[in-house]
């Protein structure tokens, strides 16, 4: 199993200033993926961040408004650049083992 | 890309009924689906999930089918009670260790006492 520390657990934010999300994982993964859920919505996925290579995005997403940095096997952060009040949302890391994935508690983030 | 359709939206079941969630996926390549349930203010903790090999699995109160003709899969929880009250997601991705999981839209159970 994998234990996933993600912080900050919530924040409010000023518009147009950005947001670090950190998540850190007990053990080395190859990737880590970062979901958005936007309220009352499912989880929708933003990115694949690989170590030593730049993320992924998914279509939708791009890297200028959610920077991703994985400098190592056990360590991501997303930032939330120059927020609208339609960033509000929780935003979630994951990793997948071979059994299941599992997830941080998640970053529930109000832009106001 | 893998597609997860997800029905009902809201389910609300008396204390003691059965509940089932349905769940149908697009991509034949899936291999594995798994079901969340996500209380408020929490992230996704898995409950149970199902592998392509494997047409049903139970764990006590709970169960999931799949049916890999169809395409689709269910959950099911018997003998309901309030604290199953939550939001629940099913998901599907064609390898689970290296490709990002698709989930379905969600479905909030309400069980009443």
């Amino acid at each position: 199993s994998a234990v996933i520390s993600q912080k900050p657990s919530r924040d409010i934010c000023q518009r147009g200033t950005s947001l670090t999300i950190q998540c850190q994982v007990d053990s080395q993964v190859t990737m880590m993926f970062w979901y958005r859920q936007q309220p009352g919505q499912s989880l929708t996925l933003i990115a694949t961040a690989n170590q030593g290579s730049e993320a992924t995005y998914e279509s939708g997403f791009v890297i200028d408004k959610f920077p991703i940095s994985r400098p190592n096997l056990t360590f991501s952060t997303l930032t939330v650049s120059n927020m609208s009040p339609e960033d509000s949302s929780i935003y979630l890391c994951s990793v997948q083992g071979v059994t299941e994935a599992f997830f941080g508690q998640g970053t529930r983030l109000t832009v106001v | 890309g893998e597609n997860v359709e997800q029905h009902p939206s809201t389910l609300s079941v008396q204390e003691g009924d059965s509940a089932v969630i349905k769940c149908t996926y697009s991509d034949s390549a899936s291999n594995y689906f798994p079901w969340y349930k996500q209380e408020l203010g929490k992230g996704p903790q898995l409950i149970i999930d199902i592998r392509s090999n494997v047409g049903e699995k139970k764990d006590q109160r709970i169960a999931v089918t799949l049916n890999k003709t169809a395409k689709h899969f269910s959950l099911h929880i018997t003998e309901t009670q309030p604290e199953d009250s939550a939001v629940y997601f099913c998901a599907a991705t064609p390898n689970s260790g290296n490709t990002p999981l698709v989930f379905g839209k969600g479905t909030r159970l309400s069980v009443i006492a």
